[in-house]
């Protein structure tokens, strides 16, 4: 079955600590995002890739690092200088900018 | 940027009934808007898309209405049932996003 994986679901880490979070996907999709989820507001973009070696900064990249060194993989890294980093956190592919969204089931970070 | 206000946080709604969900949007109008479903914890599913140039598309039990005049689109759900409970969210295609709305909560009573 082809998919996006997201690992993983649950994840906790201290203050000033960064975290890597996993998304894979074996959809063939060229086109990969970063969203976040919080209570109250819409899915927003953090970054997003549209083919290999190439990323873009979305609206709140800030205190976030990503990869794209395989088409089927896009981690994301939150590092110590994202002020507020305790959300939900979705990974999609489409297979073009123009083409639905496929969302991972997501990873829920909690940071104390 | 485009803002999106989906009609209310939460719909509720007797089984068998029509279930009617809206997205206005602000400024530009999009080439074409997309509905998607969230289950709780789980990421969202893409259901519909419609194009500028189509007043309606249906699937199944679901139809969606897109308006550019009003800056507004319907998502309805026809004999809804318990199952269909779950947040919708309505987005719209911006110049480098896609942007999303917050969603309205529908819960199917039986």
């Amino acid at each position: 079955d082809g998919g996006i994986t997201q690992s993983p679901k649950y994840l906790f880490r201290k203050e000033g600590q960064n975290v890597t979070l996993s998304c894979e996907q074996n959809l063939n999709h060229d086109a990969m995002y970063w969203y976040r989820q919080d209570p109250g507001q819409g899915l927003r973009l953090i970054y997003y890739s549209q083919i290999v070696n190439d990323f873009q900064k979305g609206d709140i990249a800030e205190g976030y690092s990503v990869s794209r060194e395989k088409k089927e993989s896009f981690p994301l890294t939150v590092t110590s200088a994202q002020k507020n980093p305790t959300a939900f956190y979705l990974c999609a592919s489409s297979f073009d900018r123009s083409s639905p969204l496929h969302f991972g089931n997501g990873t829920r970070l909690t940071v104390t | 940027s485009q803002k999106i206000e989906q009609n209310s946080e939460a719909l509720n709604i007797q089984e068998g009934k029509t279930a009617t969900l809206t997205c206005n949007y602000t400024n530009y109008s999009p080439a074409y808007l997309q509905w998607y479903r969230q289950d709780p914890g789980r990421g969202p599913v893409f259901l519909l898309l419609i194009r500028e140039n189509e007043k309606e598309k249906r699937k199944e039990r679901l139809k969606v209405t897109f308006d550019t005049t009003l800056k507004q689109s319907l998502f309805h759900i026809t004999a809804s049932q318990p199952a269909d409970s779950a947040t919708y969210l309505c987005a719209l295609r911006g110049a480098n996003n896609l942007f999303f709305g917050t969603g309205t909560r529908l819960t199917v009573i039986p």
